[in-house]
């Protein structure tokens, strides 16, 4: 069955880039399924970021669209966000997660343990 | 943005008992409305999808109900395990999103 695992910097300077990435196993990333990036700041709620398909077909939450960047890489079986200018709002856990659909938009399925990103100086 | 608002925001009940939870969308979603729950210190996990088809693995104590804007799960005798936070999502629009959960606590 598909696992998920994310890695990156714990602590990230205001105005920098948080840069995570997230491995994909036990499975192909070639199939029908996009592959999406969530986040919870500590003692919230969950807010989608966005998600890749495998051709690097990407969409963005408009509300971070202008910050965001997420990327695949096949061959490592990989997908990577990147998130610019942060300031302490974008402290949170960050989850990846797979995107189980019949269409484009679908629910969330597995998701990875979480990556805490703290943002200060 | 499709608004998700869930109800109550924390729940205070017993082992054994019978739990329902509320979701509430700002605009109809049809029945593209999923079901997590997080336990502390974890990732959320999926229990139901299309509003009332449980993920696999999830037990049938576990179910949910709802078209349009009104939505419910029901856990029909509550376990240990299953004291946690509550998510919906909904997956009709642009951006996914969720509601603001529901805490399930031990009475």
């Amino acid at each position: 069955q598909v696992q998920l695992q994310e890695s990156g910097p714990g602590l990230v300077k205001p105005s920098g880039t948080l840069s995570l990435t997230c491995a994909v196993s036990g499975g192909s990333m070639s199939n029908d399924n996009w592959w999406s990036w969530i986040r919870q700041p500590p003692g919230k709620g969950l807010e989608w970021i966005g998600q890749i398909y495998h051709t690097g077909t990407t969409n963005y939450n408009a509300s971070l669209k202008s910050r965001v960047s997420i990327s695949v890489d096949k061959s490592k079986k990989q997908f990577s966000l990147k998130l610019s200018s942060v300031t302490a709002a974008d402290t949170a856990v960050y989850y990846c997660a797979r995107v189980d659909s019949i269409g484009l938009l679908g629910w969330f399925d597995p998701w990875g343990q979480g990556n805490l990103v703290t943002v200060s100086s | 943005e499709i608004v998700m608002t869930q109800s109550p925001a924390t729940l205070s009940v017993s082992p054994g008992e019978r739990v329902t939870l509320s979701c509430r969308a700002s605009q109809s979603i049809s029945s593209k409305l999923a079901w997590y729950h997080q336990k502390p210190g974890q990732a959320p996990r999926l229990l139901i999808y299309g509003a009332s088809t449980r993920a696999t693995g999830i037990p049938a104590r576990f179910s949910g109900s709802g078209s349009g804007t009104d939505f419910t799960l029901s856990i029909s005798s509550l376990q240990s395990e299953d004291f946690a936070v509550y998510y919906c999502q909904q997956y009709n629009n642009w951006p996914l999103t969720f509601g603001g959960g529901t805490k399930v606590e031990i009475k």
